[in-house]
């Protein structure tokens, strides 16, 4: 089945560093990939949409030049958090649809812990 | 406005007992897909089972089966025979339109089994 890898699956930085989270698909072409955060015990929420070879769409309240995708082919999309703060700390998750019923392969997720 | 809404924060379930998790959607589209996933405490996101706007039958994969209203607009999980390995956030995600994949989800509902 298809499978997205998602690395590292957890990181901790210190206050004021980038961050960089990769999505792989390694079985199928992933021409979208969708970016979640998750805070701990609480919902998915939707951050971002990224369409390899061009720019990627944010939802409302996002900001882009914090979250810096980059989906430069059809097997990787990054998520970089730049210049971090302890109010970034969550879980981090991608997603991309596979176009089969059942639709969606998700990342294992990343813990990021910014201390 | 809230498109998905779940309103069982917890539940308790009594091993080999069924249980029903609730979701209500919100959409003015005819064409829609529903999700349920399973999450883990690792964070993992494990798909359960999909019904679409036009399927005529309820959708069943194995103890997981989805009670489908469409006109009361909800799409209750149903689990049968609980086992303790269920014990998990179950998210339900809805699919709007035909001509997006963005997935939205609601705010889950924390399941245990106890024996």
């Amino acid at each position: 089945g298809a499978v997205v890898s998602q690395h590292p699956s957890w990181v901790i930085c210190k206050s004021g560093t980038s961050v960089k989270i990769e999505c792989r698909s390694l079985d199928f072409q992933a021409t979208t990939m969708f970016w979640y955060r998750q805070f701990p015990k609480q919902s998915l929420m939707l951050m971002a949409t990224s369409n390899e070879g061009s720019k990627a769409t944010y939802e409302q309240g996002v900001e882009k030049d914090k979250f810096l995708i980059n989906h430069a082919s059809l097997t990787l999309s990054t998520l970089t958090v730049t210049s971090a703060h302890p109010e970034d700390s969550s879980f981090y998750i991608c997603s991309a649809p596979t176009g089969t019923l059942g639709g969606y392969t998700f990342g294992s997720g990343t813990r990021l812990t910014v201390v | 406005a809230q498109k998905i809404t779940q309103t069982q924060p917890g539940m308790f379930v009594q091993e080999k007992e069924a249980v029903t998790l609730d979701c209500t959607y919100d959409t003015s589209d005819p064409s829609y897909g529903l999700f349920w996933y399973k999450q883990p405490s690792s964070g993992e996101m494990i798909f359960l089972i999909y019904q679409g706007s036009y399927d005529q039958q309820n959708a069943t994969e194995g103890r997981y089966s989805l009670n489908f209203q469409k006109a009361r607009k909800s799409a209750n999980l149903v689990i049968s025979a609980s086992q303790l390995g269920d014990s998990a956030m179950y998210f339900c995600a809805m699919r709007e339109g035909p001509n997006t994949d963005k997935l939205i989800f609601g705010t889950g509902t924390r399941l245990q089994v106890f024996p």
